[in-house]
């Protein structure tokens, strides 16, 4: 089992493009979850999703920030129209039903 | 609303000595506590439930819900410990396992 998988692991935009980030769970792993790590902070949740679905996604942004967990594939962190302040670790975790979850290495994002 | 404090941002110790990193919480219900562990630029590995009851890595925490804390303990600190902790909490009986974060504790062990 390859554990939970993100990709790119560091990215680089320029303000105002589109950044995209890609989360593979583990394997048999139903439930997605994404969390942001700003420089010098904690990490705080973004939203939770099953399979086709955004179950919590009391933590993001209202604007730009959209996520997805498609039937097939990975789940998808969206950032549009990105900004100094969007520049951070971005966590996924998955897990199965309520179980431990697991993490992924993190994708660094800088916005210059 | 659930919280987790994490009160102190860094923490320094020598090689050998015990450690102890704090951690409180506020919620109504029975929480689930856990506490990851990140070295620089990894992922967060889980460290310890207290559900379990075990010690990883010389490291043991245990539930006081009249403090309503779960502090982190080591009795002899080694280099390797150097690492972000976080304390975080699970709401019980919620389908899914969203987590919620303390602002985690830089641990520094000088040689």
């Amino acid at each position: 089992n390859a554990g939970v998988m993100q990709n790119p692991r560091h990215l680089v935009r320029r303000r105002g493009q589109e950044a995209r980030l890609r989360c593979s769970p583990m394997k048999g792993h139903s439930h997605v979850y994404w969390y942001r790590q700003l420089p010098e902070e904690g990490l705080k949740f973004m939203v939770y999703l099953q399979k086709e679905n955004i179950i919590d996604e009391s933590g993001m942004p209202k604007e730009r920030f959209s996520a997805e967990f498609p039937k097939e594939g990975p789940s998808i962190l969206r950032i549009q129209q990105v900004v100094r302040g969007d520049s951070a670790a971005y966590f996924c975790a998955s897990s199965l039903q309520g179980n431990t979850i697991y993490f992924g290495e993190g994708s660094w994002l800088t916005v210059v | 609303a659930q919280r987790v404090t994490q009160p102190e941002k860094l923490l320094s110790v020598f090689k050998g000595a015990p450690v102890e990193l704090k951690c409180n919480y506020s919620y109504s219900g029975s929480p689930e506590l856990f506490w990851y562990v990140q070295y620089s630029r990894q992922r967060l590995q889980l460290l310890l439930r207290h559900i379990s009851r075990e010690s990883i890595k010389g490291f043991t925490a245990d539930l006081n819900k009249g403090e309503t804390s779960f502090h982190l303990k080591k009795p002899f600190a080694q280099e390797e410990d150097s690492a972000m902790y976080y304390c975080a909490l699970k709401k019980s009986g919620t389908s899914g396992s969203r987590l919620t974060f303390g602002e985690g504790t830089q641990l520094t062990v000088n040689p």
